[in-house]
């Protein structure tokens, strides 16, 4: 089946540690976005990719790091400077090649730091 | 200002009753889609459905319709028999310029639908 993983599910966090959140897809889609969701809000936009070995910020890139080094892989790493991580992390994927650009969701990993 | 403004919280409705989900948007972009998610309590994004700025005809989807009103951006989610199953979180969303892949989404704060039998 084709989809998009995330892994783990949940993932518990001491302060001060970094943590690597995997997002993959089998959709070959060219664009892959994270964004993070709080509590009873929106989504927001932490870093997109349109194609392999570039990537752009997005509006709360603070204390996050991506790397986009396959088309089908787009881990986001959480770092110690990230004040608050705690938070529910969705990663999507959309293609050039379907029109309009529907952003495809994974089924997210839910932050926790103790 | 907001960009995407969803002012319902909470939203209640019976089964098979039909029910209006607002979204009014702000860009001056004259090219742009407007997306509609829903966030079952799981916590995955489905897709429902998509305006492009540009369509002459109102997009739908099943029971799902979108009520594009230019003028007044305003492009609101109409579902129709609602089902049990429809109880969830749903988001408006834009995505500012011409339609291409890598392009980010606005999101609102969306509105939690609760059906009841």
């Amino acid at each position: 089946d084709g989809g998009i993983t995330q892994s783990p599910k949940y993932l518990f966090r001491k302060e001060g540690q970094n943590v690597t959140l995997s997002c993959e897809q089998n959709l070959n889609h060219d664009a892959m976005y994270w964004y993070r969701q709080d509590p009873g809000q929106g989504l927001r936009l932490i870093y997109y990719s349109q194609i392999v070995n570039d990537f752009q910020k997005g509006d709360i890139a603070e204390g996050y790091s991506v790397s986009r080094e396959k088309k089908e892989s787009f881990p986001l790493t959480v770092t110690s400077a990230q004040k608050n991580p705690t938070a529910f992390y969705l990663c999507a994927s959309s293609s050039w090649d379907n029109l309009p650009d529907t952003q495809y969701f994974g089924p997210g990993t839910r932050l926790t730091v103790l | 200002a907001q960009k995407i403004t969803q002012t319902q919280p909470g939203m209640f409705v019976q089964e098979k009753e039909a029910v209006t989900l607002d979204c009014t948007y702000d860009t001056s972009d004259p090219s742009y889609g407007l997306f509609w998610y829903k966030q079952p309590s799981s916590g995955e994004m489905i897709f429902l459905i998509y305006q492009g700025s540009y369509d002459q005809q109102n997009a739908t989807e099943g029971r799902y319709s979108l009520n594009f009103q230019k003028a007044r951006k305003s492009a609101n989610l109409v579902i129709s028999a609602s089902q049990l199953g429809d109880s969830a979180m749903y988001f408006c969303a834009m995505r500012e310029g011409p339609d291409q892949a890598g392009t980010a989404l606005i999101f609102g704060k969306g509105t939690t639908l609760s059906v009841s039998s």
